[in-house]
């Protein structure tokens, strides 16, 4: 696609539900990064992907968030017993390769109640 | 550690020229990136930096200076469509990942 897209955009959560956020990345992109916004800082990272290896995860907050990206194109951030601190916009970016500029998609925000 | 400051809200006018400032200090360094971000919208793209200097794209430029850990944003002709927070990002080439560290973000208001 032209960007890359992200879905659901607004995820209403009652806490200790599971979540699964959705990203397509720009096609042909090998890199694939979450990032977790709170509201008035910057994205922190989550985790990293090249092709469908999760070459890092050190951002990741708990045990309770995972990430995939299993054929090397769309990836998925599961978030599971949702927690209130876990209210956040999740941004996903992708580059061409390693060290490219990365291209943000629109995010999905999650408000956990 | 890793830190990066700039300042969390700034005031121009429409035409006007601003400068955002950004001071780094982290563990490592490989380039230098800014990002604007409209409310509830995606970051996108404006400029790498990772030799010292001037670069201009446009109303927008921005400056590194390795050696003291510093960079700017320079907007001119300001419109109200810039009206945005402005990023600072640092390339961070430790490990395996080429993560990217942002820092809070400066807000920019325009007014006419």
């Amino acid at each position: 696609g032209a960007g890359v897209s992200q879905s659901p955009r607004y995820k209403v959560a009652k806490r200790g539900q599971d979540v699964a956020l959705r990203c397509d990345p720009i096609s042909g992109h090998v890199s694939l990064f979450w990032y977790q916004q709170a509201l008035g800082q910057g994205p922190e990272f989550l985790t990293y992907f090249q092709n469908e290896a999760q070459l890092d995860k050190s951002g990741l907050p708990s045990d309770r968030f995972f990430a995939e990206r299993p054929e090397g194109s769309v990836s998925t951030l599961k978030i599971q017993r949702t927690q209130q601190e876990d209210s956040a916009v999740y941004l996903c970016a992708s580059s061409q390769g390693f060290g490219e500029t990365q291209y943000f998609g629109p995010g999905t925000r999650l408000l956990v109640l | 550690g890793q830190n990066i400051d700039q300042p969390t809200e700034m005031t121009a006018t429409e035409g006007a020229i601003v400068q955002i400032n950004c001071t780094y200090q982290t563990s490592g360094f490989n380039g230098l990136f800014w990002y604007q971000q409209h409310a509830g919208e995606a970051p996108t793209f404006l400029s790498y930096n990772v030799l010292d200097g001037l670069e201009e794209k446009g109303r927008f430029s921005s400056f590194l200076s390795r050696s003291k850990g510093y960079s700017y944003l320079l907007l001119k002709e300001l419109q109200m469509k810039d009206s945005a927070s402005y990023l600072c990002a640092v390339r961070d080439p430790r490990g395996s990942a080429s993560k990217i560290i942002f820092g809070s973000g400066t807000r920019l208001s325009i007014r006419p």
